[in-house]
């Protein structure tokens, strides 16, 4: 059965740097968003993407926030200044349309030091 | 404010005994409401969604508008059910149905 994957699985680095946290949709899927979740916190909604462009973010997807869709396959988020409040589990997810389930990803462990 | 709110952190039971995961909503429009599963070491997956009226693995979950809730159920607790148990709701005031997450309440399942 077709898998959302999220590379790494864990990405440690140092306050000020840049991430890229990278995900591969389902093939036939035409949604695309990005969640968080704090440790000991719920999951929330950062982004969702759909025909190429950002459809919707929330407040915590601010400036340092970018999502791409570079090659038809890979859909990455990059953080371009972290902050130790980055430091967070990242889920992908895709989805084929509106009303069908979400696919979620494995998670990328992002630790800020 | 659209809303999820799941009260217990934490549900202890025996084997053999009935579970009932707290859900409760706020929401404006007509709420489309999922129960989502994490099995330890295993990513998010959709456990089951209010609108197809199914039981999955013996769960099932009905939509009480009146009450605003979405309590997932299980006559018989099983083991192998123990893990993260999150309630979330389709958020279509944002038109592409991101999902708002409850805090998630820990199943624990003792032999």
């Amino acid at each position: 059965e077709p898998e959302v994957t999220q590379t790494p699985s864990h990405q440690v680095t140092q306050m000020g740097q840049e991430v890229i946290l990278r995900c591969v949709p389902i093939s036939n899927h035409l949604y695309f968003y990005w969640y968080r979740q704090i440790l000991g916190q719920k999951v929330e909604f950062l982004v969702s993407f759909y025909n190429n462009e950002i459809s919707e973010k929330s407040e915590i997807f601010d400036d340092q926030f970018s999502v791409e869709r570079p090659d038809g396959s890979n859909f990455t988020l990059k953080i371009r200044s972290t902050k130790l409040e980055d430091s967070a589990m990242y889920f992908c997810a895709s989805r084929t349309g509106l009303g069908y389930e979400q696919y979620f990803g494995p998670g990328t462990r992002l630790t800020v030091t | 404010a659209q809303r999820v709110t799941q009260p217990e952190k934490l549900l202890s039971v025996f084997k053999g005994a009935p579970v009932e995961l707290k859900c409760n909503y706020s929401y404006s429009g007509s709420p489309e409401l999922f129960w989502y599963v994490q099995y330890s070491r295993q990513r998010l997956q959709l456990l089951l969604r209010h609108i197809s009226r199914e039981s999955i693995k013996g769960f099932t979950a009905d939509l009480n508008k009146g009450e605003t809730s979405f309590h997932l159920k299980k006559p018989f607790a099983q083991e192998e059910d123990s893990a993260m148990y999150y309630c979330a709701l389709e958020n279509y005031g944002g038109s592409q149905g991101n999902l708002i997450f409850g805090k998630g309440t820990k199943l624990s399942v003792k032999p």
